[in-house]
This record gives C-alpha cells, structure tokens and sequence, in this order.
C-alpha cells in the first residue's frame, strides 16, 4: 500500500515571496502519478500540478513547480510570487492503480499574508 | 460547464438514521470516485466506478456503506444506521476516462454530522 506524508501541518509566507512544500511517499511501484491539489476555504479541492513518475523533468505550471525525486521519493511543491488567493489547504496525492485513485497526505494549510 | 455537484450541502443525523448523499459528475465521464475526509485530514478512497460497474469497494469502512450508480451517472452513497465516526466530509470526484494520469475534479462535498 501506498503512504504520503506531509509534514508540515501549517505553513506561512508574505505575498509575493516563495514557499515551498514537502511531501514524501512510500510506495513499490514504478509506474505512477503525483498530484498536488488545492482546497480553499469552503470550495471546492482543485488540481495545481501533476508529474509523471517516468519523467525526470520536474513538472511547472505558471507560478507553481515542482522538485521530483523519485530515488529519496521526493516531491516538494513550491510557489512562486505568493499571492493572497494562494491561501488554501494543499495536498499531496499519489495516483498509481490503473483508474487512477488517490492517495493524499495529511495537508498543510498555507496562509499568504499581505 | 457544469461541474461536479453534490446534495445535500449539509446534513445532520441522529445516530441509527439512514443517510444517502448525491454525486452528479460531469456528463460523460466514466470515472467516479467517492473519498471520505474526517475534520483537518486528506480525503481517503471509498470506492470507485467504471460507468455503472464499481471495480473496487476496498475503502468502505463497513457493511453499513453501501454505493450505487446504476445508469452510469449518477451516484449515490448510503449509509445505514449512522454512527458518530461517521462523521466526516464526503467528495465525490469524476474524471473523463479511466486512467492514473486523468485529473479528478471535486464536488463541494457533503458535510454529514452524526449526533
């Protein structure tokens, strides 16, 4: 069975700077997809980024990117020019059946401050 | 488009009531899952439908939930007489094919208190 773990249950950063967020996995496949989804306060849980277990390119997405590991199982999501809407709750999921079901860490709840 | 919705919002239960939350996903896709998240935790899996077909019902806590969508729509899951554990926001989440890679998008969710 798969395991993710966040080990930062809350993390703060002043707009416009840099955060980064940890994530590690536990897993013994080899084919397999990494999430970081998004869940605002009271809305609905969004997809950020996603990257490719067979891809040693890291995965970016505008402000959002991300650094794979896949040896030390690794995957850290930073955020770039923190902004106020960044504020949400942030999981880390691994995607590795075939139809693609998740399983996510604890959280860490990111709060942008003006 | 429409995205993911879920009915009730909110729903409170007296301990031993049935309950049946409502997931419509985007029309025409063939992945639905349902995911449990207790009060400051990530979502766990419940169980997950191909169209109409549920392929794996591993994360159901017990023999009390029970889920269904037998037109390959709509889904409902059950739960029979609620207990306090039960507590707990309840996603449901669809995707356009069935594959790892495919995002899953989110309903709001259904907030049930068992009291």
């Amino acid at each position: 069975a798969q395991t993710v773990t966040q080990s930062q249950p809350e993390m703060s950063v002043q707009e416009a700077e840099t955060v980064t967020l940890s994530c590690t996995y536990d897993t013994s496949e080899n084919n397999y997809y990494l999430f970081w989804y998004k869940q605002p306060p009271s809305r609905q849980m969004i997809l950020v980024i996603r990257q490719e277990a067979y891809k040693q390119q890291n995965a970016t997405e505008n402000r959002f990117s991300v650094n794979f590991q896949k040896a030390a199982k690794s995957f850290s999501l930073k955020i770039s020019d923190s902004q106020l809407g960044d504020t949400a709750m942030y999981f880390c999921a691994f995607g590795g059946t075939s139809y693609g079901k998740l399983t996510f860490g604890q959280g860490t709840i990111l709060t942008v401050h003006p | 488009g429409a995205g993911v919705s879920q009915s009730p919002r909110y729903k409170v239960a007296k301990r031993g009531q049935d309950v049946a939350l409502r997931c419509d996903p985007i029309s025409g896709h063939v992945s639905l899952f349902w995911y449990q998240q207790a009060l400051g935790q990530g979502p766990e899996f419940l169980t997950y439908f191909q169209n109409e077909a549920q392929l794996d019902k591993s994360g159901l806590p017990s023999d009390r939930f029970f889920a269904e969508r037998p037109e390959g729509s709509v889904s409902t899951l059950k739960i029979q007489r609620t207990q306090q554990e039960d507590s707990a926001v309840y996603l449901c989440a669809s995707s356009l094919v069935a594959g790892q890679s495919y995002e899953q998008y989110f309903g709001p969710g259904t907030r049930l208190t068992v009291t």
